[in-house]
Formats: structure tokens, sequence, C-alpha cells
């Protein structure tokens, strides 16, 4: 069955650090891969996405993630995290191909910035 | 341009009640999504349905219903409310053209 691990519950990091938010997935075939942010009492909002070309993809708000295939893996960096980029973030996947593209999610990862 | 909307924003309900919970796009979405979404639990898939007259389980349908007899509109329906409905459930949609999924802002059940 296809899943997606986030091990990391909850992150914190100090204002101004980097940041690598981990993601792997189990699929049989290289799956469409997102992340999503949901910043607290709001919707999820799409940060970026890979589908096929270039391993590295940016996204909004100076994040970037990198598909490594021989790892599974789809984790997402920033190199300097704002306040404002305390959130919720989920990775998601979707079947390459699939009739419906039904987004399976991670359990999420709960990032606290310090000041 | 509202996107996917959602109401109400917050409701409680008693154990046994009925309600609906409306989701609308303006996108001309053919694909329409309702999941919950549950405390270190993600996001579960309840229904979805791929055009209007169209709609199919996703992983966690017990206790719900749906319906999409218009394009814009896909209503989540809970007739016997028990206290394991409690959540946040998210209305998503996207066309058929592209992968992306776009989320409304969700709506808060506590069921009492």
């Amino acid at each position: 069955a296809q899943s997606v691990t986030q091990p990391d519950i909850h992150i914190t990091v100090s204002e101004g650090a980097s940041l690598e938010l981990r993601c792997n997935y189990s699929y049989g075939a290289t799956p469409y891969l997102f992340w999503y942010v949901q910043s607290p009492g709001q919707g999820l909002q799409l940060l970026l996405k890979y589908f096929s070309g270039d391993t590295l993809v940016q996204g909004i708000k100076g994040f970037e993630a990198e598909f490594k295939r021989s790892q599974s893996s789809f984790n997402l960096r920033k190199p300097s995290v704002h306040w404002s980029d305390a959130a919720e973030y989920f990775c998601a996947v979707a079947p390459f191909g699939g009739a419906t593209n039904k987004l399976i999610f991670g359990t999420g990862t709960l990032l606290a910035v310090q000041p | 341009n509202a996107g996917v909307t959602q109401t109400p924003k917050f409701r409680i309900l008693k154990i046994g009640q009925s309600m609906t919970l409306q989701c609308t796009q303006d996108m001309n979405h053919n694909y329409m999504y309702w999941y919950r979404q549950d405390p270190g639990m993600g996001l579960k898939l309840i229904y979805y349905s791929v055009g209007a007259g169209i709609t199919d389980k996703g992983e966690v349908p017990n206790g719900y219903n749906v319906s999409r007899s218009t394009t814009e509109d896909f209503p989540l329906r809970l007739e016997l409310a028990a206290p394991s409905q409690t959540s946040v459930y998210f209305c998503a949609s996207k066309s058929g053209t592209e992968e992306t999924q776009y989320f409304g802002p969700g709506t808060r059940l506590l069921v009492l």
C-alpha cells in the first residue's frame, strides 16, 4: 500500500537557522509529490510540487525540495527560517497516472520558530 | 475568484443530530474531495467526485454521504453525528489537466 512517512512530529529551530523537513514515500513508481503548509486555523496552501524533470524544485516563501529516487525521499528545505514560517507542514503523494490522483498525506511536522 | 469556500467555519452538534457541510468552488474543477483531519493523523480522504453525478468512497467513508448535482457544489452529509466525527473537515478541488489540489479553509466540527 502507498504510504507517506514524515518521521519528525515536531521540530524547533531558531529564527535565521536552516531547516530541513523529511519525507519518505512508499510506492512502486515515482508519484507526484507535494508539500503543503497549514498555518494555525487555516486551510492548506501548496508550497511546491514535483512531477518530473529537475529533481530540485523551488516553491513559494523561499522553500525548496529535492527528490531523491534512490532514497524515495522528498525533503523540504529553507536556508533561513522566519518566525512566520511557524506552521504545520504536510508531505503528500499522488500516484502517477491514477484516475483521480487521490492525495495520500503524511502525518505532518509541526514547526516552531524560536526568536 | 474565491477558490474553494466552506461553510460553516465551526459547528457544535449533539450526538445523533444531522448536518450538511457545504463546499463550493468557482474554478470549474471537475474533481472534488472531502478530507478529515485529526491530530497527529494527517488528512484522510472521505469521499471524492470526478464530476457532476459521480461520487466514490475514499479511505474513511462510514457515517458520511455526499452528492454532486452541480460542478460547483459538493456537500458532505452527516446523518447521525457521533463523537468520533469530531474533526476538522477540508474540501478540495482540482482540474482534470493539472495535479494540484486547492483546499478550502476548513470546517471545525465538535460532536458532544
